[in-house]
């Protein structure tokens, strides 16, 4: 079965700092991997996605993230945060065939502070 | 943005009506989940369509039934809502086709309050 942990339900980060959203997770096959946000009232938009393609993965507003199998883990970081990043994030897990279905960690809100 | 909505976006009602939200995505994609948000346990998988008159069981499917007449509706109903069914409801939907990776596009929510 697959699953997902995300380490800290809360995370506050000033202005300019380090963003590091932890994910780990366990699948008996090699997921893909997933990471999204959602603003205040809103729907979730994807940030990133592992597909085994490559492990350091890009994504949207300056996030990135690295696939670590030994570790079995997805962080989400950023160099520099902004005022802009406060949200919650999620990441999530899905067999790369099949139904196509996601299992979701907990999620993290982030807080950014002046 | 993926052409997906929801409706209502924010219903107030009471314990032991019947409530039905629509999902209408305008991609043509074939795959259609339901989810619920609560503090503290992120996005659960409720019911999902692998297209039109096919669906199957998520992880709290207790008290929810679901129909896909057409591909572009996926309607969710609370039999007799319960006070534990207030939740954020998301749509969300999915292509399985080779670049895609199961990438989940998810509409805006609904808001369902049971009094």
């Amino acid at each position: 079965a697959q699953s997902v942990t995300q380490l800290g339900s809360h995370v506050s980060v000033s202005e300019g700092a380090l963003v590091l959203l932890r994910c780990n997770y366990s699948s008996s096959v090699p997921p893909y991997l997933f990471w999204y946000v959602q603003y205040p009232n809103q729907g979730l938009q994807l940030l990133l996605k592992y597909t085994s393609a490559a492990t350091l993965v890009k994504g949207i507003n300056g996030f990135e993230a690295e696939f670590k199998k030994s570790e079995t883990s997805f962080h989400l970081t950023k160099p520099s945060a902004h005022m802009s990043d406060a949200a919650e994030y999620f990441c999530a897990v899905s067999k790369p065939s099949g139904t196509y279905k996601y299992i979701f960690g907990t999620g993290t809100r982030l807080k950014v502070l002046a | 943005d993926a052409g997906i909505t929801q409706s209502p976006r924010h219903k107030v009602t009471e314990t032991g009506t019947p409530v039905t939200l629509r999902c209408h995505q305008t991609e043509n994609h074939r795959y259609m989940y339901w989810y619920r948000q609560d503090p503290g346990h992120g996005l659960r998988l409720i019911h999902y369509s692998y297209g039109v008159k096919d669906t199957d069981k998520g992880e709290v499917s207790d008290g929810y039934s679901v129909s896909r007449s057409k591909t572009e509706d996926f309607l969710l109903t609370l039999e007799s809502a319960t006070s534990s069914q207030t939740s954020v409801y998301f749509c969300a939907i999915s292509e399985s086709v080779a670049g895609s990776y199961n990438e989940q596009f998810f509409g805006p929510g609904t808001r369902l309050t049971v009094l």
